[in-house]
């Protein structure tokens, strides 16, 4: 089955610098794809869903790269602040059974 | 609007109890989920059900964990007898229908811990 690997699984960086967080999955049948933030005592909040067709996603203050070609899932923070506290999971989807699969997670630090 | 509503918020059993943890996945979802979350394994699958019928349990769990979903809108995960090892947060989820790449959206979860 779907095996998805997620590095790393704790970053710091300081305020203004950039954060990447990286998966890489194992099912080339794969289709689609979710970045999820977890806040401290929280539940997990949806950042990104992106689609297999499109390899470049921008939000706020981020960028998520696809490559399938490599089966390789980022998310950049391209001037973290210390609100991106939080730990980052990686999902990813299209097997027959439709579920996702669900990366370690990382935690990241935004030191001020 | 409301989310997926999950109760308790917290539980604390003893080694050996039976627990009862519920939730309401958000109205018209056709896909509902239950993970365990732990530092140490992340989210691991425990159920999954589609239209209320049981696609997927995780084959680790089946010994003492058992998900039901009487109706659309309820599902409950019992754990019994339960182990310290158990230790953990219970997260619920509900999608419209996840093949479909829809987004999939988590309750607060249930802390519980077994002494």
């Amino acid at each position: 089955g779907e095996q998805v690997e997620q590095r790393p699984p704790h970053l710091s960086v300081r305020e203004g610098d950039s954060a990447v967080i990286t998966c890489t999955y194992t099912d080339p049948n794969s289709y689609y794809f979710f970045w999820y933030k977890q806040e401290p005592g929280a539940s997990l909040q949806l950042l990104m869903k992106v689609f297999s067709s499109t390899e470049i996603n921008e939000g706020q203050g981020f960028t998520v790269l696809l490559n399938k070609k490599d089966k390789r899932l980022s998310l950049n923070l391209t001037a973290a602040h210390p609100g991106d506290s939080a730990a980052y999971f990686c999902a990813v989807g299209g097997s027959a059974l439709g579920r996702l699969h669900f990366g370690a997670g990382t935690q990241l630090i935004v030191i001020p | 609007d409301a989310g997926v509503t999950q109760t308790p918020r917290h539980e604390v059993a003893e080694k050996g109890q039976t627990i009862i943890l519920k939730c309401e996945p958000v109205s018209g979802h056709n896909d509902l989920f239950w993970y365990r979350q732990t530092k140490i394994q992340g989210l691991e699958l425990l159920s999954y059900f589609r239209s209320k019928s049981l696609m997927e349990d995780g084959g680790a769990f089946k010994d003492r964990f058992k998900a039901e979903m009487l109706n659309s809108s309820f599902s409950t995960l019992k754990i019994q007898p339960t182990e310290p090892k158990d230790s953990a947060v219970y997260l619920c989820a509900s999608s419209l229908a996840v093949d479909k790449n829809t987004e999939v959206f988590f309750g607060k979860g249930t802390r519980l811990t077994v002494v």
